[in-house]
């Protein structure tokens, strides 16, 4: 699986948007990119994911840049409960049966 | 009900036991995971099932066994474990790898100690 390259940890203060960085830059035409986060004590829950184009839903938007080298997570208005471990992973349309988890973003709120 | 519920939620095992760990989901998925994950690293994927057949073990050791039973269920017996195993265990599933936009849904896991 191609990799993915995120900074360990960020820190945002509360009501701000937040905007987590991914790094990506051997990803194939069919690679799709999602992102998980993990609060803690707790398994990983799916925020979003896509292909080419710039993706939103009720929890985040997803920007993709033009040559699909990299992704931006953006939550729009941090609070509290965002606080976790964000991972950016590539997902294979060959194989696609695994997720393959990388070292992800430990992402800190401040209030 | 979009939930994968796992049990017991804390295990205590000694080197020599036998116990087993649970999974259960009632959405209808048919792809259904086990992953490990050591404190303050990410989750490493261990078995992939498939309508029912095991389709993915990533060479993990023979001391786990897993076993799906039924599209619902998930089990993971575990036998002889090493302390190095004590670690948070989670299950997930999905619908069938249609294509890799499928999302998995993960239950809260299994913290298992070996002592």
């Amino acid at each position: 699986d191609a990799k993915t390259t995120q900074p360990n940890s960020m820190e945002s203060n509360e009501e701000e948007p937040v905007h987590l960085p991914c790094n990506h830059s051997t990803i194939s035409g069919t690679d799709y990119i999602h992102w998980y986060r993990q609060l803690p004590s707790q398994g990983p829950e799916y925020v979003i994911h896509g292909l080419t184009s710039n993706v939103n839903n009720r929890m985040a938007s997803l920007a993709i840049a033009e040559d699909r080298k990299s992704s931006t997570l953006i939550l729009h208005r941090a609070t509290l409960r965002d606080a976790a471990v964000y991972y950016c992973i590539l997902r294979s349309n060959f194989g696609n049966e695994k997720l393959t988890f990388g070292t992800g973003t430990r992402l800190t709120i401040i209030p | 009900d979009t939930e994968v519920t796992q049990t017991p939620k804390h295990l205590v095992m000694g080197m020599t036991n036998k116990k087993s760990l649970k999974c259960e989901q009632h959405m209808g998925h048919r792809a259904m995971y086990w992953y490990k994950q050591k404190a303050k690293k990410p989750p490493e994927l261990m078995f992939v099932y498939s309508y029912e057949k095991l389709s993915i073990n990533e060479s993990v050791p023979s001391r786990f066994s897993p076993e799906c039973p039924n599209s619902s269920l998930l089990n993971l017996h575990l036998h002889a474990l090493q302390p190095e195993d004590s670690a948070l265990y989670l299950c997930a599933s999905s619908l069938p790898s249609q294509g890799a936009w499928e999302k998995l849904f993960f239950g809260s896991g299994t913290q298992l100690s070996v002592l």
